[in-house]
Parts: C-alpha cells; sequence; structure tokens
C-alpha cells in the first residue's frame, strides 16, 4: 500500500540553526511528492514539489528538499531557520494507483523555532 | 482569481442535523476533493471529482454525500451529523497531478 511517514511529531531547533523534516514514502511507480505547511487556524500551504528532474528541489520561503530514491526519502530542509517557520508540515505523495488522483498525506509534524 | 473558496469558516452543529460545506474555485480545474483533518492522522479523502458529473468515494466516505454540477462548485454535505465529525475539513483543487490548491478550511463542531 502507498504510504506516507513523517517518524518526528515535533522537530525544535534554535532560530538560525539549520533545520531538518524528514519523510520517507511509499508508492508504486514514479513518486510525485510534495510538502505544505499550515500555520495556526490556517488552510495548507504549498511549498515545494518533486515530479522530476533536478533531486534538489527549492520551494517557497527558502526551503528545499532532497529526493532520494534510493533510500525513498523526501527531507525538507533550511538553512537557518526562523521563528517565523514555527508551523505544521505535511509531506504527502500523489496516489499511483488508479485514477483518483488523490494525495496521501503523512501525520505532519510540528516545526518549533526558538528565538 | 480567488482560487479555492470555503465558507463557513467555522460551524456548530447539533448532532442529527445536515448542512452543506460549500467549496468553490475559479481556476477552471478539473479534479476537486474534499479531506478532513483529524489530530495525529493527517489529511485523508473523504470523496473527489475528476470533472463535472463525475464523483466517487475517498478512504472515509460514510455519512458525506457530494455532488459536482458545475467545474467550479463541489459541496459537501453532511447528511446527519455525528459528534464523530467535529474535524476541519479541507477542500482542494488541481488541473491535472501534478499540483494542488487547498482552500482555507471549514471548522466543523458536532455537539
Amino acid at each position: 500500500a502507498q504510504s506516507v511517514a513523517q517518524p518526528e511529531d515535533q522537530v525544535n531547533v534554535a532560530e538560525g540553526n539549520p533545520l531538518t523534516v524528514k519523510c520517507t514514502y511509499s508508492v508504486s511507480g514514479n513518486p510525485y511528492l510534495f510538502w505544505y505547511v499550515q500555520y495556526p487556524n490556517r488552510g495548507l500551504q504549498f511549498l515545494l514539489k518533486y515530479i522530476t528532474g533536478d533531486n534538489l528541489v527549492k520551494g517557497s520561503y527558502g526551503f528545499e528538499a532532497e529526493f532520494n530514491k534510493s533510500q525513498t526519502s523526501f527531507h525538507l530542509k533550511k538553512p537557518s531557520a526562523l521563528v517565523s517557520d514555527s508551523a505544521l508540515y505535511f509531506c504527502a505523495v500523489r496516489d499511483n494507483g488508479g485514477a483518483t488522483n488523490k494525495l496521501i498525506f503523512g501525520t505532519g509534524t510540528l516545526l518549533a523555532v526558538q528565538p | 482569481n480567488a482560487g479555492v473558496t470555503q465558507t463557513p469558516k467555522f460551524q456548530v452543529l447539533k448532532t442529527g442535523q445536515s448542512m452543506t460545506l460549500q467549496c468553490a474555485q475559479d481556476m477552471n480545474h478539473e479534479y476537486m476533493s474534499w479531506y478532513r483533518q483529524d489530530p495525529g492522522m493527517g489529511l485523508r479523502l473523504i470523496h473527489y471529482s475528476v470533472g463535472a458529473g463525475i464523483t466517487d468515494q475517498g478512504e472515509v466516505p460514510n455519512g458525506y454525500n457530494v455532488s459536482r454540477s458545475t467545474t467550479e462548485d463541489f459541496p459537501l454535505r453532511l447528511l446527519s451529523a455525528a459528534p464523530s465529525q467535529t474535524s476541519v475539513y479541507f477542500c482542494a483543487s488541481s488541473p491535472d497531478r501534478s499540483g494542488y490548491t487547498f482552500g482555507s478550511g471549514t471548522r466543523l463542531t458536532v455537539v
């Protein structure tokens, strides 16, 4: 079955330090991978996606993610965290089984950036 | 260009009541879907549509109905609300399989 795992419920990082939010996936065929961010009481905002091409994907707000096929991972990274990056982050993979076009989401990782 | 618009933003229902959550998009996207978000469970697909007149069930369809009479609108109906349907509901649209735009959500409480 296709799935996404975010192994950390919460990640704590000091402002100015690099951050990584982990994501691994299991999907048949070529993966379409996404990262979304959700600020408190807000909807999901698109950060970046990987469909094909360069394994390092750059997205909004200085975030980037590295696609690693051998490790089936798509970790989200940022070189220098900001307090304003504190939010809930979701990794998602498009379901390649059939025509549903649905996204399969991880359970989310809460990023807390301390000043 | 408003994107995906959901109404209402907040709603409190009594058990057994029915209501419709509205979703509209102005991007001419063929694909639309409804998700619910519950703590510790991520987002789960309720129903989806691949075009006007075509709908199908997702992972958790029980207790919900949808219709897609136009490309723009994809309302979600709760037939008889139950406390288990307390959740945050998100509508999303996509022109193809490579990009999804989400609405700002409807926070529903069933008492």
